[in-house]
């Protein structure tokens, strides 16, 4: 069957920092995968969006790479910030209508 | 610009009660429509779909439904709730452009007691 899985451990890491989280799967071949962050009690927000012929794509401090081969893709955010502590989940995406979810990785950003 | 509303934020029901959790969009026509299930600590759990007014397609539950009566509304109900229905629901749209991902409403946590 169809899995995801990201780290169920918090992250916590000081601030200024990088910070990277790992999105694993298996037994999907996904044409996008999606990063998208959530904070308590609220619904996620869409950050990044990557293609499976893209190795990397950037976004301001953020940057994701995703390797087809290993099927993995990596979310970095480089100088981390205390803002940036929440959850941050990742999709993968066929391109049809369904799309499945992790159950995301917590970030801790100490000052 | 598109937003999505979604009611109540909260809500906390008697098992064997209905349910009605409304979700509108605003900004945009025609969109693919989704309800998700969170429950602590587990991925979203995808329940329904909808690509137009009347269709809906079902992923998971037996014990909801969901409807679309209009092309920028989709309710998600139930006739008698269950423990396990519990949990953080969120409406969703998604652009036709995959560039902008999903959008998501504010969500409601259900608590059925």
């Amino acid at each position: 069957s169809q899995k995801i899985e990201q780290n169920s451990e918090a992250l916590n890491i000081q601030e200024g920092k990088t910070a990277t989280l790992t999105c694993n799967y298996t037994n999907y071949s996904p044409a996008y995968l999606q990063w998208y962050r959530q904070d308590p009690g609220r619904g996620p927000v869409f950050l990044l969006l990557i293609r499976e012929n893209e190795k990397e794509k950037r976004k301001e401090r953020l940057k994701v790479t995703f390797d087809t081969t290993l099927k993995q893709s990596l979310f970095h955010i480089t100088a981390s910030q205390p803002a940036d502590s929440a959850t941050y989940l990742c999709a993968l995406d066929t391109g049809g209508f369904k799309t499945i979810f992790g159950a995301g990785t917590r970030l801790f950003v100490k000052a | 610009s598109q937003t999505i509303h979604q009611w109540p934020a909260t809500l906390v029901q008697p098992v064997g009660s209905p349910l009605s959790l409304e979700c509108t969009v605003e900004g945009t026509s025609n969109p693919n429509l989704y309800w998700y299930r969170q429950a602590a600590g587990r991925g979203l759990q995808l329940l329904f779909y909808s690509v137009g007014i009347g269709q809906i397609s079902s992923e998971v539950p037996q014990n909801l439904s969901a409807s679309r009566p209009q092309d920028r509304q989709f309710i998600l109900s139930s006739k008698k709730l269950l423990l396990s229905d519990s949990g953080f629901y969120l409406c969703a749209w998604l652009a036709g452009h995959r560039n902008y991902g999903y959008t998501f409403g504010s969500g409601t946590r259900l608590t059925v007691v």
